[in-house]
């Protein structure tokens, strides 16, 4: 059965840091792209970052919002996605998802965790 | 970055009722557009890809079709499960982006 729990999440003041993780099981992580994708309470979804496999060198995309203060990484050998979040504003109060690229790409998210709050509030 | 526009932004129906959403790009997306389905309190979950691909384990109800930058997600008798907020996604390109949403509710 394919799980993905994310984990890490909670309140910070403005200007602070979180680092969120995902850990993956029942599927082969490193064969797959992951993302992240938020969602502010009460509004829609927007994908936040892209982290793709090995033998695409593990290269990275981001949204503009968070470009520079966000960094995904992975670790294959303990199927663990990660987001390192700094500086963070108040509007980046959000539940944060963890999210699976199906395998052929370009591909949709197939697979989604329940998803960990992050709350930026002082 | 490529916008995503749904409509209706909500949706009223009955039980058995056929509805349908439409979601329109802002450029061409070459058919890579998802829709996905959220219910209250829980993750997305995914029903279309490339635009009109079932996804394994989604009811044949569910229907997607459309091209170019015009999109649409059909179902074609409404059960209760079906009552939800659903999402188009376009991933053709970065930033990948998601409809502002519709939300399906009961009459």
């Amino acid at each position: 059965e394919v799980q993905l729990v994310e984990s890490g999440g909670g309140l910070v003041q403005p200007g602070g840091s979180l680092r969120l993780s995902c850990a993956a099981s029942g599927f082969t992580f490193s064969d797959h792209y992951m993302d992240w994708v938020r969602q502010a309470p009460g509004k829609g979804l927007e994908w936040v970052a892209r982290i793709r496999n090995k033998v695409k060198g593990y290269t990275t995309e981001y949204a503009g919002s968070v470009k520079g203060r966000f960094t995904i990484s992975r670790d294959d050998s303990t199927n663990s996605l990660f987001l390192q979040m700094n500086s963070l504003k108040t509007e980046d109060t959000a539940m944060y998802y963890c999210s699976r690229v199906a395998v052929v790409v370009p591909a949709a998210n197939d697979f989604w965790g329940q998803g960990t709050l992050v709350t930026v509030s002082s | 970055d490529i916008q995503m526009t749904q409509s209706p932004s909500t949706l009223s129906a009955s039980i058995g009722d056929r509805v349908t959403i439409t979601c329109r790009a802002s450029q061409s997306i070459n058919g890579w557009l998802a829709w996905y389905q959220q219910r209250p309190g829980k993750a997305p979950k995914l029903l279309i890809f490339k635009a009109s691909s079932l996804e394994s384990g989604v009811p044949s109800r569910f229907s997607g079709s459309g091209s170019g930058t015009e999109f649409t997600l059909t179902i074609s008798s409404l059960q209760p499960d079906d009552f939800a907020t659903y999402y188009c996604q376009q991933y053709n390109s970065y930033s990948l982006t998601f409809g502002q949403g519709t939300r399906l509710e009961i009459k």
